[in-house]
């Protein structure tokens, strides 16, 4: 069965601090996403991996930088944390490029929920 | 510039009634299109995905969608609720030119006994 999995469930932290969460997807996925998931606002992506080394900003890159060092593993990496970074973050893989990465679907992982103090 | 309207945050039934959560999507070109499902305390899980092949699609665990392009919805059904379907449900849009895919705001089914 797929997987990707998201390294903490839950995660507290204190502001400024510089945060760490970890995404592994075992499909052998080009793409990897990372997004914000806030009550009323849906999933908004923060940062997309399309190769190793290879990122595109989102639409709420702010405060955040990715890390892909390795074809499974896909880090985002909140520099200074802010109290307004508390929210669940989604880790997500897709297959396919171009219109072929448009019509496949994601595969999500069970999310991390992040409280900044 | 693509986007998901969802109607109704919360929607209710009872258990037995037919589910009906609304979906509008705007895109310029045709869309690709997607119902999730996300259950207390998990990621998503695609329900299905429109790609034009047919407009009714069916899904699983009994739902299905049919895409009206002259109503630009994709409203999503399943005849018969039950209390295993208590989610929180989203649409989501790519248009096929690039990365992203735009998701609704959400809808969260509750089902009554």
């Amino acid at each position: 069965d797929v997987k990707v999995t998201q390294s903490s469930r839950y995660l507290v932290k204190r502001t400024g601090e510089k945060v760490f969460l970890e995404c592994v997807q075992d499909m052998d996925h080009e793409n990897m996403f990372w997004y914000r998931q806030d009550p009323g606002l849906g999933l908004r992506l923060i940062y997309f991996s399309y190769d190793v080394k290879m990122k595109e900003k989102g639409d709420i890159p702010e405060g955040y930088s990715v890390s892909r060092e390795k074809k499974e593993r896909f880090s985002l990496i909140l520099e200074s944390a802010s109290t307004n970074q508390t929210s669940m973050y989604l880790c997500a893989s897709a297959r396919g490029q171009g219109e072929a990465l448009s019509n496949q679907p994601q595969h999500f992982g069970d999310g991390t929920r992040l409280s900044i103090l | 510039a693509q986007s998901v309207t969802q109607l109704g945050s919360h929607v209710s039934v009872s258990e037995g009634a037919l589910v009906l959560l609304r979906c509008n999507y705007s895109s310029s070109v045709p869309p690709y299109l997607f119902w999730y499902v996300q259950y207390p305390n998990q990621g998503l899980q695609l329900l299905l995905k429109y790609t034009s092949a047919a407009t009714l699609v069916k899904g699983i665990n009994g739902f299905e969608a049919e895409f009206k392009k002259s109503e630009t919805s994709f409203h999503l059904t399943k005849p018969s609720a039950h209390m295993s379907d208590a989610a929180e449900y989203f649409c989501a849009v790519s248009d096929g030119g690039g990365f992203k895919t735009i998701f609704g705001a959400g809808t969260r089914l509750f089902v009554k006994a």
